[in-house]
């Protein structure tokens, strides 16, 4: 079975700090990750995926994730967080080759920005 | 590009009343997914629809949930009737088609914020 742990509920920092975001991961296959962003009131984003290639990932918005296989995580990061980013951040894992590549969420992270 | 349209954005029932939400999605993506949200928590999937197959419904409270893709586009999903623990956000989101072994980027509605009093 798979699951998505996201170790902090809310996070927040000072605008232009960096950002880092953690989840942890459990897969019994080869899984696909992601990190999704929600806006109030606005549909969930897709910011960055890894499917088996480069460990590290680029998204948009100048966030990137690195897939770590011996520490199962995904860690999120941002060198510089703007008052834009504040949103609910959301770690997801999916099996590729199995359940139809059912979306598993994490319970979301809240980030705060502070000025 | 237009993106995944739901309706109506907001509903207030009372328990007991039935509701039914729509979603339209992304032109050409013929798999389309409906999730549950509850207040501080990631989305559940409810049921997944390959054209207008439901693939995935393992997760859908039939008793009371029920969900319609019939020309394989847009869908509807209903509930009759609404207790006051369905009170939550319902996602709508589209994905192009499965293959195996890819995954494609499933793309959101701004869902429906369902009220039920």
């Amino acid at each position: 079975a798979q699951s998505v742990t996201q170790l902090d509920s809310h996070v927040s920092v000072s605008e232009g700090t960096p950002v880092l975001l953690r989840c942890n991961y459990s897969s019994s296959y080869s899984p696909s990750l992601f990190w999704y962003v929600q806006h109030p009131n606005k549909g969930l984003q897709l910011l960055l995926k890894y499917t088996s290639a480069a460990t590290l990932v680029k998204g948009i918005n100048g966030f990137e994730a690195e897939f770590k296989k011996s520490e199962t995580s995904f860690h999120l990061t941002k060198p510089s967080a703007h008052m834009s980013d504040a949103a609910e951040y959301f770690c997801v894992v999916s099996d590729r080759y199995n359940q139809g590549g059912k979306l598993i969420f994490g319970q979301g992270t809240e980030l705060s920005v502070k000025p | 590009e237009a993106g995944v349209v739901q309706s109506p954005r907001y509903k207030i029932i009372e328990k007991k009343q039935p509701v039914a939400f729509w979603c339209n999605p992304i032109s050409g993506h013929n798999t389309l997914y409906w999730y549950l949200q509850n207040l501080g928590q990631g989305p559940e999937l409810l049921i997944r629809y390959e054209n207008e197959e439901a693939v995935d419904d393992s997760q859908l409270p039939k008793d009371r949930f029920s969900a319609e893709r019939l020309k394989g586009v847009d869908s509807t999903l209903k509930i009759q009737p609404a207790e006051l623990g369905d009170s939550a956000v319902y996602l709508c989101a589209s994905s192009p088609n499965m293959t195996s072994g890819g995954v494609y980027e499933q793309f959101f509605g701004p869902g429906t914020r369902l009220t039920v009093l």
